[in-house]
């Protein structure tokens, strides 16, 4: 079956913009979870969901980071006033309930100008 | 907070030799262990996992870890590696208190030559 996907694959934005992020998990899989990984780095855990809400969301790195799953499907993890430091590539993954796999999409590569 | 220390941020390696990736992880109590690997432009893949019982744990493609409580290690090896084993590869651990959170190593790139 299809595995987890991520649009838009690359997104350039100017610094003190505003993106989204989407990710469209496993079909039937309740766990979510975004991830940041910067060059030369592992990923860098930022949220959890477990159905709509946001089971952990302590890796955020500030309220500019916000994400949402609003019908336990689909997430957007949307980043505000966006900064250099943002570029990164944003991975997404996501698990069945209680699993400990988690199937990792491709990333979304965001760099800030 | 758990941590996870891969040594090796590059491992060349000649076709068809053996190879070893080291990884060793922070934790006082039960752990799960992961390997996974990431193909050049693809999303990360489970490669495999301790979750308890034999310390031998064999994976896809030919991978194997061994975990090594005393040494706090969970090394991968390879007895033959291929051209198609090039990869990056990342260990990590899931938090021992907060089941849904993981921590990652900051990777190994194996670069196998012919």
């Amino acid at each position: 079956g299809a595995g987890v996907s991520q649009t838009p694959s690359n997104k350039v934005t100017e610094k003190g913009k505003y993106v989204e992020l989407r990710c469209d998990p496993i079909s039937g899989h309740t766990a979510l979870y975004w991830y940041r990984q910067s060059l030369g780095q592992g990923p860098e855990f930022l949220i959890y969901f477990q159905g709509t809400g946001a089971a952990d969301d302590s890796g955020l790195p500030n309220d500019r980071f916000f994400a949402v799953r609003p019908e336990g499907s689909v997430s957007t993890l949307k980043i505000q006033r966006t900064e250099r430091g943002d570029s990164a590539v944003y991975l997404c993954a996501s698990a069945r309930d209680g699993g400990e796999t988690q199937y990792f999409g491709p990333g979304t590569r965001l760099l800030v100008l | 907070a758990q941590s996870v220390t891969q040594l090796d941020s590059q491992v060349p390696v000649f076709e068809e030799a053996p190879v070893e990736l080291r990884c060793n992880y922070s934790s006082s109590v039960s752990v799960y262990l992961f390997w996974y690997v990431q193909y050049p432009n693809q999303g990360l893949q489970l490669l495999l996992k301790y979750l308890s019982g034999s310390t031998l744990v064999k994976g896809i493609n030919g991978f194997e870890a061994e975990f090594n409580k005393s040494q706090t290690s969970f090394h991968l090896r390879k007895p033959s590696v291929h051209i198609s084993d090039t990869a990056e590869y990342f260990c990590a651990v899931r938090d021992e208190y907060n089941f849904n959170k993981f921590y990652f190593g900051s990777g190994t790139k194996l670069n196998v030559k012919p």
